[in-house]
């Protein structure tokens, strides 16, 4: 069975604070890694995919890396503001086509 | 920009009825998604469909059936609702890309929250 995991589970940080997450995700049969943001009661939203081993994806303040070697993908948020406050859930892609999310890491931005 | 419009928010449903839920988009994707999420568990994939009248099992499909008769629509089907099927229910969209499923974007619907009692 394909796991996705992502760490951590929750995270309280200030405005202006830099964080980072983690999704880690089987190394073989790899195909492409999905970042969403979900914010509550909206749909959530893409917000990078990547294919290759060693990618990096940036929107905003907003990062991503990816290491498919290894089976792992950071998201990083720099100087995190109120608005930045959602679910982040990262998705895995095998050459099935199938997505297998993580339980997500929620952040609260505290003003 | 891509909308994916399901019909209801909140929807409540009593034991052993037929329940349809209804996804709309609007720009053309070939593939269409459902999916629901629980609570400490993520997003868990039901059927997807790839082209019309074409349906493929995901992960949990049991309980539940689906229907695509024009590319726009997918249609969820619970085809007699039990109590573990209350759930948030969320349907998405992609491009075919390539060839392959998984390296598009998949763009949701607001969720439908389905309490059966």
């Amino acid at each position: 069975i394909l796991n996705v995991e992502q760490s951590p589970q929750s995270l309280h940080v200030q405005e202006g604070d830099s964080t980072n997450f983690t999704c880690s995700f089987p190394s073989s049969n790899f195909y492409a890694l999905h970042w969403y943001r979900w914010e509550t009661a909206k749909s959530p939203e893409a917000l990078f995919v990547m294919t290759l081993n060693g990618d990096e994806k940036k929107k905003g303040r907003i990062s991503a890396t990816l290491n498919t070697k290894e089976g792992y993908s950071y998201l990083y948020i720099k100087g995190s503001q109120p608005e930045d406050s959602a679910t982040y859930l990262c998705a895995f892609s095998s050459n099935t086509g199938k997505l297998i999310f993580g339980q997500g890491t929620t952040l609260q931005v505290k003003p | 920009d891509v909308k994916v419009t399901q019909s209801s928010r909140y929807l409540v449903k009593r034991t052993g009825e037929k329940v349809f839920l209804e996804c709309v988009q609007d720009m053309d994707h070939e593939n269409m998604f459902w999916y629901r999420q629980d609570p400490g568990l993520g997003l868990r994939l039901i059927y997807f469909s790839y082209d019309v009248k074409m349906k493929e099992k995901g992960d949990i499909p049991e309980g539940y059936s689906v229907s695509r008769e024009k590319k726009e629509r997918f249609s969820l089907i619970l085809e007699s609702a039990s109590t573990n099927q209350t759930s948030m229910y969320l349907c998405a969209s992609s491009l075919f890309g390539q060839g392959a499923l998984g390296n598009q974007p998949q763009h949701f619907g607001d969720g439908t929250r389905l309490s059966i009692l």
